[in-house]
């Protein structure tokens, strides 16, 4: 089956440092990938939409400069948190779809567990 | 490793029946439990979110219960409109986010 690798599982940093976070898709192309957070206790929530070779579209109260988006490839999009702060600790997913607006699944990756001390 | 599943697969209702869709999953150590919706081409919009220590959650028409000793939650649609034709996802939350195949919900006006 189809599958999304997302890394780094787990980032402990301290503030001020910019994280990047990877999510592939390894045996699909994916046009279309989507970013999540989840703090705790809280739903998850979408954060931005990425577009293969297109900027990407943030969702309400997401800032576009402090979260950049690079979607460059079919099969990589890249989640930025720049000069991350201690509120920016929490859950981040991705997921990645063939794309299109065809209802084709999601395919999700594992997450990565953000801290910032 | 947790497997979540939902039944059924797909849903076809006329407008304003009351509908209900379910998930099960096989490890009841979860965080919490919870309801998304998919439109095609979209990301997932939350619908509910169900803590491990609560049965039941309600918004609007919706209705998600959780039972974790039996390992199943529902989702109950009321009064269902066409706007609510989507595919309905459900998560089980511990570690990991282990999401259901989904249930594609259909309603004919």
């Amino acid at each position: 089956g189809a599958v999304v690798s997302q890394h780094p599982s787990r980032v402990i940093c301290k503030s001020g440092t910019s994280v990047k976070i990877e999510c592939r898709s390894l045996d699909f192309q994916a046009t279309t990938m989507f970013w999540y957070r989840q703090f705790p206790k809280q739903s998850l929530m979408l954060m931005a939409t990425s577009n293969e070779g297109s900027k990407a579209t943030y969702e309400q109260g997401v800032e576009k400069d402090k979260f950049l988006i690079n979607h460059a490839s079919l099969t990589l999009s890249t989640l930025t948190v720049t000069s991350a702060h201690p509120e920016d600790s929490s859950f981040y997913i991705c997921s990645a779809s063939p794309g299109g607006n065809s209802n084709q699944p999601q395919h999700f990756g594992d997450g990565t567990r953000l801290s910032i001390l | 490793k947790q497997e979540v599943t939902q039944i059924p697969a797909a849903l076809s209702v006329p407008e304003g029946e009351n509908l209900v869709l379910n998930c099960s999953f096989t490890d009841s150590a979860i965080y919490n439990l919870q309801w998304f919706r998919q439109d095609p081409g979209k990301g997932l919009t939350s619908l509910l979110l169900i803590q491990s220590s609560q049965r039941e959650q309600t918004s609007g028409r919706l209705n998600a219960s959780l039972d974790k000793s039996s390992g199943r939650s529902t989702l109950y649609i009321a009064a269902s409109q066409p706007g609510d034709s989507a595919t309905y996802l459900c998560a089980a939350t511990g570690n990991q986010f282990y999401f259901g195949t989904g249930t594609s919900l259909t309603v004919i006006p």
